[in-house]
């Protein structure tokens, strides 16, 4: 079936600083991929959703300034978290839309990110 | 947007026992309810779905109802087996096919052996 890698699996960082988090479709294309957010033993909120070629939408409450998303190729999105802080810390996990094949959206393993 | 609840939050049964877990949704625009299961730390697999031309859909020991009157879907798990136990969520797509998935607050099961 359908794989979307997520890279990294974890990382720790300093307040302040910035997080990259790529989502990549391995054997599809994905003209749209998903950005969610899961606190522990909570639900998938969805953050936004990432257009190839064009801006991201993004859901009530997500600052856009804070989580930059990029989606520069069919097989590529890209989510930077902005000047972390400790409230940032969660799972992210992104999800690819095979809408050829199959119109399912398939899960990346999620990046575990804490901010110190 | 869509709203998704899901019922119950813990289900505990026996081995062998059936589970069900039953889901409503807002919007009467919605589609398609596919179903996750999620280990641990893992990323949610898909375990089945159902778009709204069909009532019910079967694939061995797990099955999913929808009744778009009442606007309420329904995971049903047969006789149930340790590897079970897991975080099921449901979901609603508010568009045509699997864009923009909206979850309900997932379901946590545990197969007693």
């Amino acid at each position: 079936g359908a794989v979307v890698s997520q890279h990294p699996s974890w990382v720790i960082c300093k307040s302040g600083t910035s997080v990259k988090i790529e989502c990549r479709s391995l054997d599809f294309q994905a003209t749209t991929m998903f950005w969610y957010r899961q606190f522990p033993k909570q639900s998938l909120m969805l953050m936004a959703t990432s257009n190839e070629g064009s801006k991201a939408t993004y859901e009530q409450g997500v600052e856009k300034d804070k989580f930059l998303i990029n989606h520069a190729s069919l097989t590529l999105s890209t989510l930077t978290v902005t000047s972390a802080h400790p409230e940032d810390s969660s799972f992210y996990i992104c999800s690819a839309f095979d809408w050829e094949v199959t119109d399912t959206q398939y899960f990346g393993p999620g990046t575990r990110l804490t901010v110190l | 947007g869509e709203n998704v609840e899901q019922h119950p939050s813990t289900l505990s049964v026996q081995e062998g026992d059936s589970a069900v877990i039953k889901c409503t949704y807002s919007d009467s625009a919605s589609n398609y309810f596919p179903w996750y299961k999620q280990e641990l730390g893992k990323r949610p697999q898909l375990i089945i779905d159902i778009r709204s031309n069909v009532g019910e859909k079967k694939d061995q020991r797990i099955a999913v109802t929808l009744n778009k009157t009442a606007k309420h879907f329904s995971l049903h798990i047969t006789e149930t087996q340790p590897e079970d136990s897991a975080v099921y969520f449901c979901a609603a797509s508010d568009q045509t096919g699997a864009n923009n998935l909206f979850f309900g607050t997932g379901t946590r099961l545990t197969v007693i052996p």
